[in-house]
């Protein structure tokens, strides 16, 4: 099992849509959770922290449950420039602060 | 502006060559890492160091070799024994200091590497 899992998609929505992208992890000594968003091409950015309580940032909106393991992203009224891959990552404390980074849930938003 | 810079942004190799990454960062961060990138794959770590002068294998480190004689630099070589070099290398710096936010990662632009 792979120690984070995410739909690779594609997810293909018209603007103004509301989607969601789940992510699943293995190891339960996961101590910080984060979405990256990478467009075609280019590098990760950090486009979220993810914390227990949830959180939310303008349209974006990212939930944690640790007793499912389980972490989810809700994009709200989508818009063509969230087009993109959205990468699902764990961090844990090891020998040094290990970070895994998921596949990626590719995202078209459609005129 | 403070950031990460990678060159080449491309990059051919020849069979039996060996070439060199560069990554730059003048964040003052302290750790920094490498990672491979394939269609459809997460990224994979390579090599990482959280501190000059001192490096360590990550996940897929057959292949490649790093140096760390400077804080702001972090060079990969990729050598003639990484049988599939062609993919997507992405540099990438963090704080090492205890505390929130030190895990995260931010990137330079990458280097696409392509076999002749």
């Amino acid at each position: 099992r792979k120690e984070v899992e995410q739909d690779p998609g594609p997810f293909n929505v018209p603007e103004g849509a509301t989607v969601a992208f789940n992510c699943t992890y293995s190891n339960s000594a996961s101590q910080s959770f984060f979405w990256y968003r990478q467009d075609c091409r280019k590098e990760p950015k950090l486009l979220m922290s993810v914390y227990s309580s949830g959180n939310e940032d303008g349209r974006f909106t990212a939930q944690l449950n640790r007793a499912s393991q389980y972490i989810s992203l809700l994009i709200r009224d989508s818009k063509l420039s969230d087009s993109a891959t959205y990468l699902c990552v764990v961090a844990m404390k090891t020998s040094y602060d290990k970070v895994i980074f998921g596949p990626g849930t590719s995202l078209s938003v459609i005129p | 502006d403070g950031g990460i810079t990678q060159s080449p942004k491309y990059l051919f190799r020849k069979e039996g060559q060996n070439v060199t990454l560069s990554c730059e960062q003048n964040l003052n961060h302290d750790a920094m890492y490498w990672y491979r990138q394939d269609p459809g794959q997460g990224l994979r770590l390579i090599y990482y160091s959280q501190i000059v002068n001192d490096f360590q294998k990550g996940d897929i480190a057959e292949g490649y070799s790093v140096s760390r004689e400077k804080k702001e630099s972090f060079p990969l070589t990729v050598t003639s024994a990484q049988k599939n070099p062609t993919a997507f290398y992405l540099c990438a710096s963090s704080t090492s200091t205890s505390g929130s936010g030190r895990e995260t990662q931010y990137f330079g632009p990458g280097t696409r590497l392509l076999v002749l």
